[in-house]
């Protein structure tokens, strides 16, 4: 079983609208959840962080973690292109380890 | 913004030569690793190294070899490039601190002939 999965998608939604992404995790020990965006042939780039049960807002971007039943999800409002890329959920284990999905690929359509 | 630097940023070579990839950073983190990934697939842990002279073999056996001689400096070297080495290498760096992000350099896009 894999620590993080991720619904790979593509993922299409239309320019304005809400972007909803997903990933669920084994290890119920993990305390740090983060979510990167990646452009296609670049590196991954950090964009939101969550610790806590709850939402955590930073402009457009909501990260909500729900450690009962061990989910983790990004939702990004009033989706413009320049948010397509690949979202990657990635988290940090009690062997002190990253570990990250396999990424979903969102497409915003103008 | 992070400070982790990987050079070069592109590389062909052909098989059978050695090549080393450089990756620095000045924030003074004690945590760095070594990814691969192939597009559209997930991040592979090739190496990681928890402060000078401290390395350690990741989940994916690339037939590289690291070394950390200072804290800023984690070089990944291939002993004889193959085609089947052919990816993006990634550098990222994170400190001892509970809950730090983990910070990515640029990536270092390897082709082999």
């Amino acid at each position: 079983q894999k620590e993080v999965e991720q619904n790979s998608g593509p993922l299409s939604v239309p320019e304005g609208a809400i972007a909803s992404l997903n990933c669920t995790y084994s290890d119920r020990g993990s305390q740090s959840f983060f979510w990167y965006r990646q452009y296609s042939g670049k590196s991954p780039e950090l964009i939101m962080s969550i610790y806590s049960n709850g939402d955590k807002e930073d402009g457009r971007f909501t990260a909500q973690l729900n450690k009962a039943s061990q989910y983790v999800s990004l939702l990004i409002r009033d989706s413009q292109p320049s948010d397509s890329a690949t979202y990657l959920c990635a988290g940090f284990n009690t062997g002190n380890q990253f570990y990250f999905g396999t990424g979903t690929s969102l497409t915003v359509i103008p | 913004e992070a400070d982790i630097y990987q050079t070069p940023r592109y590389l062909v070579i052909g098989t059978g030569k050695k090549i080393t990839l450089e990756c620095s950073q000045t924030m003074g983190h004690d945590k760095m690793y070594w990814y691969q990934q192939d597009p559209g697939m997930e991040l592979h842990l090739i190496h990681y190294s928890y402060g000078v002279n401290s390395t350690e073999k990741g989940d994916l056996s690339s037939e590289s070899t690291v070394s950390r001689i200072r804290t800023e400096h984690f070089p990944l070297t291939l002993e004889s490039a193959r085609p089947s080495h052919t990816s993006q290498y990634l550098c990222a760096s994170r400190t001892d601190r509970a809950n730090e992000k983990l910070f990515f350099g640029s990536g270092t896009q390897l082709s082999v002939l």
